[in-house]
């Protein structure tokens, strides 16, 4: 147990839905991340959160759509997504951004778009 | 462009032996280096790292070496255990003075390490 709750586990939409993903952290962290992962591909990094503000959106395509409402959580809304959205989703947090700390990961929300 | 890359995307040993994972990495003003463990089912967990003003860094039963000249990193894992059966990644970053936060880690692909019983 890393302190970093993902819920679902697992999701499973159609390209015409709505959908959130939910993240907690328990760990008393200032920065959170959503990263994809794709079968065969490296960790992407798509979203960063410092203290609730969004520090970096790496050309994430709008379909998803971010919120930190506090630095404990933090959710990732989708909606029309293409079946090439389907990966692992992971949120992490760490302490702090601006220095190289451990990152917490969660277990990830494996998405299924059909 | 630059990267970060594993030489072996597979690894298989006996338990008990012990394993050795390698890492490339291509960008030269990196100097802070991550190994991670991914296990089935579960996100990614910090297993070391270390700067690259050291060459060798050792955990409880894991020692990574860095040799900046080849720009080769490697993990090795003593006495492997049916536990440590997982798929690790390296990942790079510049260093602070630089202005790097944890968010701009490169990560490799990743290296499956599956032990033998």
């Amino acid at each position: 147990e890393t302190g970093v709750t993902q819920t679902p586990r697992h999701l499973v939409m159609g390209m015409t839905n709505k959908k959130s993903l939910k993240c907690e952290q328990h760990l008393g962290h200032n920065a959170m991340y959503w990263y994809k992962q794709s079968a065969k591909k490296p960790l992407e990094l798509m979203f960063v959160y410092s203290l609730e503000e969004r520090v970096e959106n790496n050309s994430v395509p709008s379909r998803f759509s971010p919120e930190c409402p506090n630095s404990s959580h933090l959710f990732l809304h989708l909606h029309t997504l293409q079946p090439e959205d389907s990966a692992l989703y992971l949120c992490a947090s760490s302490q702090d951004i601006e220095v190289n700390e451990k990152l917490f990961f969660g277990s990830g929300t494996q998405l299924s778009v059909l | 462009g630059e990267s970060v890359g594993l030489h072996l995307p597979t690894l298989s040993v006996q338990e008990g032996d012990n394993s050795i994972i390698n890492c490339a990495y291509s960008n030269s003003a990196s100097d802070y280096f991550i190994w991670y463990k991914q296990e089935s089912g579960k996100g990614p967990q910090f297993i070391i790292d270390i700067r690259s003003n050291m060459d060798k860094r050792q955990g409880q039963r894991v020692t990574v070496l860095l040799n900046k000249t080849v720009k080769h990193l490697s993990l090795q894992i003593a006495a492997t255990q049916p536990g440590d059966s997982a798929v690790y990644f390296c990942a790079e970053n510049i260093g602070e003075d630089s202005g790097a936060g944890s968010y701009q880690l490169t990560f490799g692909k990743g290296t499956k390490l599956s032990v033998i019983p």
